[in-house]
């Protein structure tokens, strides 16, 4: 089956400790996006990638960092400076760079600080 | 930051009612698309309107979009309570810019 895989689904985090979220996808697509989501609200973008080895910061990147090295993969790095981390964190793959096509996302995770 | 901006923010209604949601954004795009989000879960696409376009239907999907007054419109007929979820538009425009997604309207379908 082709899809997008995020992993874990449930995360928790130390105050002051980074922690990397998984996002894998086999759909062969060329771009990647990692969104935020808060209670009750939209997406926010935290970075994109339209190419291996490429990526731009998108609205909220402060506090957040990602690789690029293979195609089919796009982690995501939460460091200790992003100040208020808890939130619901999606990715999402599409065959273009862009929004010109429809993104598939994964099924999220959901990190927690205590 | 969120172009799109969806209205009513939530939205009750019976089995077997029409749900319409509005969506309204501020710049020239390319295409309109709207997404589905149960909760806790990841979003999943339901249609893409282009902007040369002024309605689509999938099933029980029909939208519209008014490029003269920015906005869309999502009508769900004969709801169902599996279609309780909240609903989103995002917006594509020129470039390689990533999607701008809205807050979303929270449906709930009471059978």
């Amino acid at each position: 089956d082709g899809g997008i895989t995020q992993s874990p689904k449930y995360l928790f985090r130390k105050e002051g400790q980074n922690v990397t979220l998984s996002c894998e996808q086999n759909l062969n697509h060329d771009a990647m996006y990692w969104y935020r989501q808060d209670p009750g609200q939209g997406l926010r973008l935290i970075y994109y990638s339209q190419i291996v080895n490429d990526f731009q910061k998108g609205d909220i990147a402060e506090g957040y960092s990602v690789s690029r090295e293979k195609k089919e993969s796009f982690p995501l790095t939460v460091t200790s400076a992003q100040k208020n981390p808890t939130a619901f964190y999606l990715c999402a793959s599409s065959i273009g760079a862009g929004g010109n096509t429809e993104a598939f996302f994964g099924q999220g995770t959901r990190l927690t600080v205590v | 930051s969120q172009q799109g901006e969806e209205d009513p923010q939530a939205l009750s209604i019976q089995e077997g009612e029409n749900a319409t949601m509005n969506c309204s954004y501020k710049t020239s795009i390319n295409n309109l698309q709207w997404y589905r989000q149960n909760s806790g879960r990841g979003l999943v696409h339901l249609i893409l309107i282009r902007s040369n376009e002024r309605e689509k239907h999938s099933g029980r999907l029909r939208v519209t979009l008014d490029t003269s007054k920015k906005s869309s419109s999502l009508l769900i007929t004969a709801s169902r309570a599996a279609d309780t979820a909240s609903y989103f538009c995002a917006t594509g425009r020129s470039g390689n810019t990533p999607l701008v997604f809205g807050k979303g309207t929270r449906l709930s379908v009471i059978a």
